[in-house]
């Protein structure tokens, strides 16, 4: 059973840096055409979409964001990580972590709860 | 970026009805490998979104059949037959052929 679960700070103040946790189970990000990404939405807004990581440690980032944004991973611990430096009220939204596997839909097929994140002073 | 419109913003439809999405993409989404990488997604209210189709036509595990996706190129449907109460939300499409991967804007269904 896949199942995976975003953490974060809550809330936090502009200028300061995101640092986001998806804690995953029930698949390796160590199997090939495994991928873990990253999208969020603004309350009652649309979908964005913010990094990818892959099995093999390449990454892949919205140029839009793309200087502000770090994505990692932790394989052992199966932990997908996201990093956003100089948050400002824009970047308020809920925060979802997915899997892609390569090898089967090759879309965001598993999803997170979500995690709100507030920036405010 | 590839831009992705859907329309309508939002549908009426009764129960046991038919619904029809479109996405149109602004440049085609066809893939050097042959593939064409469009996917839809339901968002329920209050929830995440959830895989319903994957590459414009394919069921993911456990959608019933009333869910059906077609298109091409830069032209791509989904069509809910028989609409049911759970089906109720918004619907997205995501297009993963070009990077940045894109969403488009949302369609709601509501009942009438």
């Amino acid at each position: 059973q896949v199942t995976l679960k975003e953490s974060g700070p809550g809330i936090l103040q502009p200028s300061q840096t995101l640092s986001l946790t998806c804690t995953f189970s029930g698949f390796s990000l160590s199997t090939y055409g495994m991928g873990v990404g990253w999208i969020r939405q603004p309350s009652g807004k649309g979908l964005e979409w913010l990094a990818n990581i892959w099995w093999d440690d390449d990454k892949y980032y919205n140029p839009s964001l793309k200087n502000r944004l770090t994505i990692s991973k932790d394989t052992s611990n199966n932990q997908a990580f996201l990093k956003i430096t100089n948050v400002d009220t824009a970047d308020t939204a809920t925060y979802y972590c997915a899997r892609i596997y390569l090898r089967e839909t090759t879309g965001f097929d598993y999803w997170g709860q979500g995690v709100m994140v507030t920036v405010s002073s | 970026d590839v831009v992705l419109t859907q329309t309508p913003v939002s549908l009426l439809i009764s129960l046991g009805g038919q619904a029809s999405i479109s996405c149109r993409s602004s440049q085609s989404l066809v893939h050097s490998n042959g593939n064409t990488y469009l996917h839809w997604y339901l968002q329920k209210p209050g929830q995440s979104p959830q895989l319903l189709i994957y590459q414009v036509s394919n069921r993911f595990s456990g959608i019933p059949d009333r869910f059906s996706g077609s298109g091409s190129g830069t032209d791509f449907t989904l069509k809910i037959s028989r609409v049911e109460p759970e089906d109720l939300g918004v619907y997205y499409c995501l297009q993963r052929t070009h990077n940045p991967w894109t969403f488009g804007g949302g369609t709601k269904l509501e009942l009438k």
